[in-house]
């Protein structure tokens, strides 16, 4: 089990420019969950799937942001058009859909936007 | 909503030192409390859960007991090694969801040899 798997690890872009996060939950896991971590606001809720359906997308900045999960196999986060203040690490992590199961994170995404 | 406070920024101890992290939360049920433990370049882990008011969670060493009285589920260690140096969130899963956690700030831990 290699766990929840994030590409790439490291992403640089210029501000203005689109950045794709892939995640590829943990095999079994039809649960999939963003969180974005700063120093500043902490780890902050996204957005997240089950079963391939968006569930929850109340943490997903209105603009700019979007997530996609067209197979089990993996989930994208998309960010048009990137400011500075998206610079952040983005984790995703999934899960089991029965009960309340734990949440397996992957190691993250940096964005740096310059 | 839901709530999670955690008000040590940064604790700093020696080998074989006691570890206390303070946690408190704000939801309007009982909700899942959880400890997870995020090492440097990884993405955090569980280190341990609790469902039931006024149980305890114990993994490798640590243990937090549900308090719903004090709305409390501080993190405890008898003796921390320098392997423990991480940063700790509390967290709780919000009424009524499927998983969504709320996280706390984080507490970072520096262990000394």
């Amino acid at each position: 089990n290699a766990g929840v798997i994030q590409t790439p690890r490291h992403k640089v872009t210029g501000k203005g420019q689109e950045a794709t996060l892939w995640c590829e939950p943990i095999s079994g896991h039809s649960a999939v969950f963003w969180y974005r971590q700063t120093i500043v606001q902490g780890l902050e809720f996204l957005t997240y799937f089950r079963n391939q359906a968006p569930i929850d997308d109340s943490g997903m900045p209105k603009e700019r942001f979007s997530a996609q999960m067209p197979n089990q196999s993996h989930s994208t986060l998309k960010i048009q058009s990137t400011q500075p203040q998206d610079s952040a690490v983005y984790l995703c992590a999934s899960s089991l859909t029965t009960g309340k199961n734990t949440l397996y994170f992957g190691a993250g995404t940096r964005l740096s936007v310059l | 909503g839901d709530s999670v406070t955690q008000k040590q920024g940064q604790v700093t101890l020696s080998e074989d030192d006691f570890l206390f992290i303070n946690c408190t939360y704000s939801t309007t049920t009982y909700p899942t409390l959880l400890w997870y433990v995020q090492y440097l370049g990884q993405g955090p882990q569980l280190l341990l859960k609790v469902t039931t008011a006024n149980n305890k969670g114990i993994s490798r060493g640590f243990e937090a007991t549900y308090d719903k009285g004090t709305t409390s589920f501080h993190l405890q260690k008898a003796s921390v090694q320098e392997s423990d140096s991480a940063v700790y969130f509390c967290a709780l899963v919000e009424t009524g969801s499927f998983n969504k956690l709320t996280f706390g700030a984080g507490t970072r831990l520096a262990v000394c040899p």
